[in-house]
């Protein structure tokens, strides 16, 4: 899977879009994009992915640069319960090895 | 949210004493997938099953063995608990449609060998 790099730590405004920012320089024709965040002390919370297109859902959008070398992630209106760890992961959705590697990924804290 | 449930949600338990943890889904997905989260290490793989009674070992297994004998339920169990094996351990699914990228956590078991 390829490398990923995450700024270590991010602040936003209640009520003001966060963007967080995923480098994936070396990711490959076939692995897609997947967002992940995790709240202090739950589990990880899958959010979006994406191979080349923007994305959008209920939580979240999905900006993939057209060389597929970096994206970002907004959260259009963040809230003080979307303070969190914010991980980027690329990988091929299928395959044999299926574990999920989580870097140290982006604390993002929403300030009131 | 995916209906995932683990139980116990805490324990604590003493060094050598036997430890089964449980990870019940109902959302019939295909895999499941126990990883343990410590601080400095991120989330690693300890077991995961691609369907009932198929599992195969992830990154860190040793100490650890699973079993599936029906698609909602995923058995983790310490045979012989040590102090290593203090952590945070998730349950996650995922199913064919969506791709093992896909992942769908439980809320965690904190388990601390005394």
């Amino acid at each position: 899977d390829a490398k990923t790099t995450q700024p270590t730590s991010m602040d936003c405004a209640e009520g003001r879009a966060a963007n967080l920012p995923c480098n994936h320089s070396t990711i490959s024709g076939n692995e897609y994009v997947y967002w992940y965040r995790q709240i202090h002390s739950q589990g990880p919370q899958y959010i979006i992915h994406g191979l080349k297109n923007n994305e959008t859902n209920e939580m979240a959008s999905l900006i993939i640069t057209e060389d597929r070398k970096s994206s970002t992630l907004i959260l259009p209106h963040a809230t003080l319960r979307d303070t969190a760890v914010y991980y980027c992961i690329v990988r091929v959705p299928r395959g044999s090895n299926y574990k999920l590697t989580f870097g140290k990924g982006t604390l993002l804290t929403v300030n009131p | 949210d995916a209906g995932i449930t683990q139980s116990p949600r805490h324990k604590v338990t003493e060094t050598g004493t036997p430890v089964t943890l449980r990870c019940h889904q109902t959302e019939n997905h295909r895999y499941m997938y126990w990883y343990r989260q410590d601080p400095g290490h991120g989330l690693r793989l300890i077991h995961y099953s691609y369907g009932v009674k198929d599992t195969d070992k992830g990154e860190v297994s040793d100490g650890y063995s699973v079993s599936r004998s029906k698609t909602e339920d995923f058995l983790l169990t310490l045979e012989s608990a040590t102090s290593s094996q203090t952590s945070v351990y998730f349950c996650a699914i995922s199913d064919n449609l969506a791709g093992v990228g896909e992942q769908y956590f439980g809320p965690g078991t904190r388990l601390t060998v005394t």
